[in-house]
């Protein structure tokens, strides 16, 4: 079936640093990319979306890029600050019907 | 503002019981999902409706039962409860096409 991997489980970095994370997905069809951001005890929340006409997005320190002929994207999150710590969540669009398929998150850490 | 609201926020049941998980929306979307999380897991996906006659099975339905009674009301019934069945859960919401989804701020269910 269709599915999104999403890699690195778990990233450590300094505050001020950037982080980036990286997500595949399988099904060529898919069109709509968004991310969610969930802080410990959170509802899930949209950070940052993209569709699949668009190579790049960018939100103040918040950005988001498309490569549909490798199908990957990635949120890349640049001068870190302590409240970026969550866990990051990606996922694709399946079907003619825009489900999301999930990727298992993505455990962000800031240290100080 | 329009929001998913779930009821119960936490609930301690003991095994065998039956439970019912209510969430109510004011977004105005059609299509209504349930998810659980486990704890340093992801997302996956119990049952979802796109309309009041529409009722769809997700990756892990066994054990779940829904009710789609309106189309702002959607609720998601453990027959028999089981200690595995203890996670954090959560309804969703989301509109053809729309910005991603919108979560409610979750239910914890500990099974006892």
């Amino acid at each position: 079936g269709e599915n999104v991997e999403q890699h690195p489980s778990t990233l450590s970095v300094q505050e001020g640093d950037s982080a980036v994370i990286k997500c595949t997905y399988s099904d060529s069809a898919s069109n709509y990319f968004p991310w969610y951001k969930q802080e410990l005890g959170k509802r899930p929340q949209l950070i940052i979306d993209i569709r699949s006409n668009v190579g790049e997005k960018k939100d103040q320190r918040i950005a988001v890029t498309l490569n549909k002929t490798a199908k990957h994207f990635s949120l890349h999150i640049t001068e870190t600050q302590p409240e970026d710590s969550a866990v990051y969540f990606c996922a694709a669009s399946i079907g003619s019907n825009y489900q999301l398929i999930w990727g298992a998150g993505t455990k962000l850490i800031i240290k100080p | 503002d329009a929001d998913v609201t779930q009821t119960p926020r936490n609930r301690i049941t003991k095994t065998g019981k039956r439970i019912m998980l209510e969430c109510s929306q004011t977004k105005g979307h059609d299509r209504m999902y349930w998810y659980r999380q486990d704890p340093g897991l992801g997302l996956r996906l119990i049952y979802y409706s796109f309309d009041v006659k529409d009722i769809n099975k997700g990756e892990i339905s066994d054990g779940y039962s829904v009710s789609r009674q309106a189309q702002a009301k959607f609720s998601l019934s453990l027959e028999s409860a089981i200690p595995n069945q203890t996670a954090l859960y959560f309804c969703a919401t989301s509109d053809f096409q729309t910005d991603g989804y919108t979560f409610g701020s979750g239910t914890r269910l500990t099974v006892v």
